[in-house]
């Protein structure tokens, strides 16, 4: 079976500009999470979805960053403006029943 | 409220054991452990339960503590391919979002 699938895998750019990160879950799964690791502050949920609906949203750092679930097998999280200090590693994970969530492989983003 | 985790990081030798806990203020529901090696995603390792239900995958084992708001991660004989960052998740009613603590980082060196 297909894991969550990720991507871009890497994204460089400067700042001020918009960035889109999409995630495609695993087929079946209700709950679609977003997390945000970095060294500082470890792996952070931002927003977590469940059947396209999202449920908690309060880990979302600025208005800057917003994030959609248009159907059961895609999802987006965008930063309009990006900044540096948005440069970390943000990952996709998807669940069915809530537990275990099964994690993507990740988008590292610098902002430069 | 994120967990702690103890210790931060730990370097073993092959064969030889470890324990790494989690501990929380508040009152938990579960508590799952996961493990990331460098670069790569998180994989989940498995669910504790409140009831003080341990667990084990291969020489892996976990305990939780409820009443200690407390749970910890049993690496025996550790494996070179034990290397990796381990994260608890607490959860603390159900269908409750994860909280993870920040790590702690394993190498085991041959």
């Amino acid at each position: 079976d297909a894991g969550v699938i990720q991507s871009p895998r890497h994204e460089v750019t400067e700042m001020g500009q918009e960035v889109t990160l999409r995630c495609k879950p695993i087929s079946g799964h209700d709950y679609l999470f977003w997390y945000r690791q970095t060294m500082m502050r470890g792996l952070e949920l931002l927003i977590y979805f469940n059947n396209n609906v999202p449920i908690d949203d309060s880990g979302m750092p600025e208005d800057r960053f917003s994030a959609k679930m248009p159907n059961a097998s895609f999802s987006t999280l965008k930063i309009q403006p990006s900044e540096p200090r948005d440069s970390a590693v943000y990952f996709c994970a998807s669940s069915r029943d809530y537990q275990p969530q099964h994690f993507g492989d990740g988008t590292r983003l610098s902002i430069l | 409220q994120q967990p702690v985790q103890s210790p931060q990081a730990v370097i073993l030798r092959e064969g030889e054991d470890a324990v790494i806990n989690c501990s929380s203020s508040k009152a938990l529901y579960s508590v799952h452990w996961y493990r990331q090696k460098h670069g790569e995603a998180p994989v989940f390792l498995m669910i504790l339960l409140k009831g003080g239900e341990q667990k084990g995958h291969e020489k892996i084992s976990a305990s939780f503590n409820e009443k200690k708001q407390q749970s910890s991660l049993y690496l025996t004989a550790s494996q070179l391919s034990y290397s990796g960052t381990y994260f608890c998740g607490t959860e603390r009613g159900g269908n409750t979002p994860l909280v993870f603590g920040k790590g702690t980082r394993l190498s085991v060196i041959a």
